[in-house]
């Protein structure tokens, strides 16, 4: 099955430098890969995914991810992070050439931005 | 207009309990789903139905049953509450291909 991992529970940057959030992956078919924000008390916002085409791919907020399938990884970038960009992001992973809908989520990562 | 919406937003309830949340997505989506989302924000799936078929169901306590009246609805009916049934439980929805999956605000259950 497919799995995900977020290598750091927290990160911690200052406003306006660049922040970067890692996502590593398993998968046995072909990779979809996705980025989901989770402010406090929300439910979990769709950021970005990958499915197919560039490596890098544009999403909400500024919000960028580089796919790279020698690494296996799916890291999520912002070149100016914001105080309003602090919340839970969740990586996530789905086996393109499944039968079915199975959307495995990471443990999430902590984003601390300060002013 | 809200397009996963579920409630109660909020629930708390004694142990041995019966109580259901309900689920409605109005994005036309084919695929429904459950996560439980514990107290260390780990999000784990439990269960998916298509078109009102069961697609996913992971191990959990055969306590826990899905209900989709149709594929707008998945209601979760949870009987004899425990403690440990304590979390946030998520509805979401996805178009039949999968590719994006969109929740609901949550439903914080306490059980005391």
């Amino acid at each position: 099955a497919q799995s995900v991992a977020q290598p750091e529970d927290q990160v911690n940057v200052a406003e306006g430098n660049p922040l970067t959030v890692k996502c590593t992956y398993s998968v046995s078919g072909n990779p979809y890969l996705f980025w989901y924000v989770q402010y406090p008390n929300r439910g979990l916002q769709f950021l970005l995914k990958y499915i197919t085409g560039d490596n890098l791919v544009k999403g909400s907020y500024g919000f960028e991810a580089e796919f790279n399938k020698s690494q296996t990884s799916f890291h999520l970038k912002k070149p100016s992070a914001l105080v309003s960009d602090s919340a839970l992001y969740f990586c996530a992973v789905r086996d393109g050439g499944g039968h079915n809908n199975d959307m495995r989520f990471g443990a999430g990562t902590r984003l601390t931005v300060k002013p | 207009d809200t397009a996963v919406s579920q409630t109660p937003k909020y629930l708390v309830t004694q142990m041995g309990n019966d109580k259901s949340i309900k689920c409605e997505q109005n994005l036309g989506h084919d695929t429904m789903y459950w996560y439980k989302q514990d107290s260390k924000k780990f999000l784990k799936i439990m269960f998916s139905y298509n078109n009102k078929e069961l697609i996913i169901n992971e191990t959990v306590p055969n306590r826990f049953s899905p209900k989709s009246p149709d594929k707008a609805h998945l209601n979760l009916h949870i009987n004899s509450l425990e403690l440990g049934d304590s979390a946030v439980y998520f509805c979401a929805s996805s178009s039949h291909s999968g590719n994006t999956i969109y929740f609901g605000e949550g439903s914080w259950l306490t059980v005391v």
